[in-house]
């Protein structure tokens, strides 16, 4: 079973609404949680990084939280635009090391 | 079914020596993402092939790197006389081809190959 699980799979919002992507671990012991958001055919770029003691970390109209008791995490997208059409990764690093990767969130913004 | 395989799952290799790691995809998979993580930081893309087009090398660091994928399936990524900051986890990654806005573009991650350059 994967150790990190994403949802939903995919969405399509409309351009300026909000969306929220969610992200549920059980990587242990934790260490930090990233967020990436990556255009096909290119490579990720790090949205948000976060540590046990950190539950929300921002970057522009990128929003991360992390609840390290229940072990979820969210990246919230306000006010989307057409560029941020993309698919947005997460990734749970373990204390040693390890990496763990979430399947990932297809997100289309349609005009 | 099978998930992205790759081998060795750890190297440990002296400096100026050459490397090959393989990654087999899921079967069907058109496209094949490499990247590699240090110690410390996030990922980093190095090449992206895509069926048969001619493949995306723009984040290779150096042209001690290279990679190739055969009949579209396996590839292999191959770095000629190692330093030790190429000491890092190389992963890879496949995903089917999709429409556009489906889940086709979903990545699948391998384990990873830990390459230790002493």
């Amino acid at each position: 079973k994967n150790q990190v699980e994403q949802s939903p799979q995919s969405l399509i919002i409309l351009e300026g609404k909000n969306c929220t992507l969610q992200c549920n671990y059980t990587v242990s012991p934790f260490s930090n949680l990233r967020w990436y958001k990556q255009d096909t055919g290119r490579g990720p770029v790090s949205l948000t990084i976060m540590t046990f003691s950190e539950n929300t970390k921002s970057n522009g109209r990128y929003t991360a939280t992390l609840d390290a008791d229940t072990k979820q995490s969210s990246l919230h997208i306000t006010a989307s635009q057409l560029s941020d059409s993309a698919s947005y990764i997460c990734v749970v690093s373990a204390i040693w090391g390890k990496l763990q990767f979430g399947a990932g969130t297809q997100v289309v913004v349609t005009p | 079914g099978a998930g992205v395989s790759q081998s060795p799952s750890n190297k440990v290799t002296e400096k100026g020596k050459d490397v090959e790691l393989r990654c087999d995809p899921i079967s069907g998979h058109t496209a094949l993402y490499w990247y590699r993580q240090s110690l410390g930081q996030g990922l980093e893309f190095l090449i992206y092939f895509q069926g048969n087009s001619a493949p995306d090398k723009s984040g290779l660091p150096s042209d001690r790197f290279s990679a190739e994928r055969t009949g579209g399936s396996v590839s292999t990524l191959t770095i000629q006389r190692t330093q030790q900051e190429d000491s890092a986890v190389y992963l890879c990654a496949s995903s089917p081809s999709g429409l556009a806005g489906g889940v086709g573009k979903t990545q699948y991650f391998g384990p990873g190959t830990r390459l230790l350059v002493l």
